[in-house]
């Protein structure tokens, strides 16, 4: 079965620090991979997806993420945060094939930036 | 486009008492799914639908929960009789078919508690 794991459950980072989540998925197939944003009390809105092509993505408020396929791993990162930043962050997955749009979830990450 | 829509926004309700969540997916998109976020739990999916008919429900946690989707623009997630451990956020979400990196776009979500 499909899986996903995010290492870090709580990040508290100062602002201006550089950001790097972890992300590791289990599938040997072609898979599509994205990186989801929650703030406070709010829905799950997306960050970047990864489809094909370059294995480096740029996403919205200077994410970024790259899918290096031998490691099975997608990482977000961002040079440096800001107290904005402080959301939950979701790592999904989702095999190419057989007509299935189901997306696995990660975890989550909860990120606080302190001012 | 209006976006993933959601209603009630907040539900209290007594335990024992029926539930009624409902979502209406961006128009054109032809994948419904219903999400359960808890703190212990996280991100659960519950059932998803494709062209209005049930794909996997194997997330619907017991028979008390329910889900239809009559028609294309509109699904409702029912609990019967409704217990304090259904206290949640409920996210519904689409996807189209034509996206080929099956991205799933979110609902503002509905926060039950059970009394």
């Amino acid at each position: 079965a499909q899986s996903v794991s995010q290492h870090n459950h709580h990040v508290i980072l100062s602002e201006a620090a550089s950001l790097e989540l972890g992300c590791n998925y289990s599938y040997g197939g072609t898979v599509n991979l994205f990186w989801y944003v929650q703030y406070p009390g709010q829905h799950l809105q997306l960050l970047l997806k990864y489809f094909s092509g370059d294995p480096l993505v740029k996403g919205i408020k200077g994410f970024e993420a790259e899918f290096i396929k031998s490691k099975f791993s997608f990482n977000l990162r961002k040079p440096s945060v800001q107290w904005s930043d402080t959301a939950e962050y979701f790592c999904a997955v989702n095999a190419r094939g057989g007509g299935y749009n189901k997306l696995i979830f990660g975890a989550g990450t909860r990120l606080a930036v302190h001012p | 486009d209006a976006g993933v829509i959601q209603s009630p926004r907040h539900e209290v309700t007594e335990m024992g008492q029926e539930v009624t969540l409902r979502c209406k997916p961006i128009s054109g998109h032809d994948y419904l799914f219903w999400y359960r976020q808890t703190m212990m739990r996280g991100l659960e999916l519950l059932i998803y639908f494709n062209n209005n008919v049930p794909i996997d429900d194997s997330g619907m946690p017991e028979d008390r929960f329910s889900a239809k989707m009559p028609n294309a623009s509109f699904s409702t997630l029912k609990i019967q009789p409704s217990e304090p451990r259904d206290s949640a956020v409920y996210f519904c979400a689409s996807s189209p078919t034509r996206d080929r990196s099956n991205e799933q776009f979110f609902g503002p979500g509905t926060r039950l508690t059970v009394l």
